[in-house]
């Protein structure tokens, strides 16, 4: 069975950081296209970054929002996604998912597929 | 950035009637290498992640019940629910995958009347 499990949320301070982390079962992790998408309380979907798999370069993608102070990494020996959170602000609060690129002839498309139950990040003093 | 705008923000149906979702982006999604559109249909229900239910705009995705549909091409796409089961109630999300940064629409809650 194809399985996502975000953890690391919880409360920080405004200015803070915090890391969270994905572990990735029931397919080949190294070979995923992996991003972060979070939800704040109530509202809608904001895509936060993707990062592509090791043998196509791991590269990484940010949003606006977020460049400069989220990274995006990977431990392929893991089967682990990370999302590095510095200089949290309270408008980043929200519920962290992270989602895979789905495989559409033999082509990764950004097409999230499979999404773990998030966790919850809540920036306030 | 390419804006997708979703309308209406809620609406309420019957049971075994007609819900249409409708989303539309500020560019073309349509893409000239394989003439498919970027678009993808969400559904969220309460407390939950959410599921992939259309792609390519129209595509099913596996599983996924016959009464969904997805419909429209370029700018303008529509999502059908054609007769509402009481499991659909749920908060629908259109996200285009045209160009980065991907983005979503600000979905859509559909209840029962």
């Amino acid at each position: 069975e194809v399985q996502l499990v975000e953890s690391g949320g919880g409360l920080v301070n405004p200015g803070g950081s915090l890391r969270l982390s994905c572990e990735a079962s029931g397919f080949t992790y190294s070979n995923a296209w992996m991003n972060w998408v979070r939800q704040a309380p109530g509202k809608g979907l904001e895509w936060v970054g993707r990062i592509k798999s090791e043998t196509n370069g791991g590269t990484v993608e940010y949003a606006e929002s977020v460049k400069g102070r989220f990274t995006i990494s990977r431990d392929d020996s893991k089967n682990t996604l990370f999302l590095q959170m510095n200089s949290l602000r309270a408008e980043d609060t929200a519920v962290y998912y992270c989602a895979r690129h789905g495989v559409f002839g033999n082509t990764l498309y950004g097409i999230f597929d499979c999404w773990g139950q998030g966790t919850l990040v809540t920036v306030s003093s | 950035d390419i804006v997708m705008t979703q309308s209406p923000d809620s609406l309420a149906v019957s049971l075994g009637e007609r819900a249409t979702i409708n989303c539309k982006s500020s560019q073309s999604v349509l893409h000239s290498s394989d003439n498919k559109n970027r678009l993808v249909w969400y559904q969220q229900k309460p407390g939950q992640p959410p599921k992939l239910l259309i792609y390519w705009a129209s595509t099913r995705e596996s599983g996924v019940p016959d009464r969904f549909s997805g419909s429209g091409s370029g700018t303008d796409f529509t999502l059908t629910i054609s007769s509402l089961q009481a499991e659909d109630v749920a908060v629908y999300y259109c996200q285009q995958h045209y160009t980065f940064p991907l983005t979503f629409g600000g979905g859509t809650k559909v209840e029962i009347k």
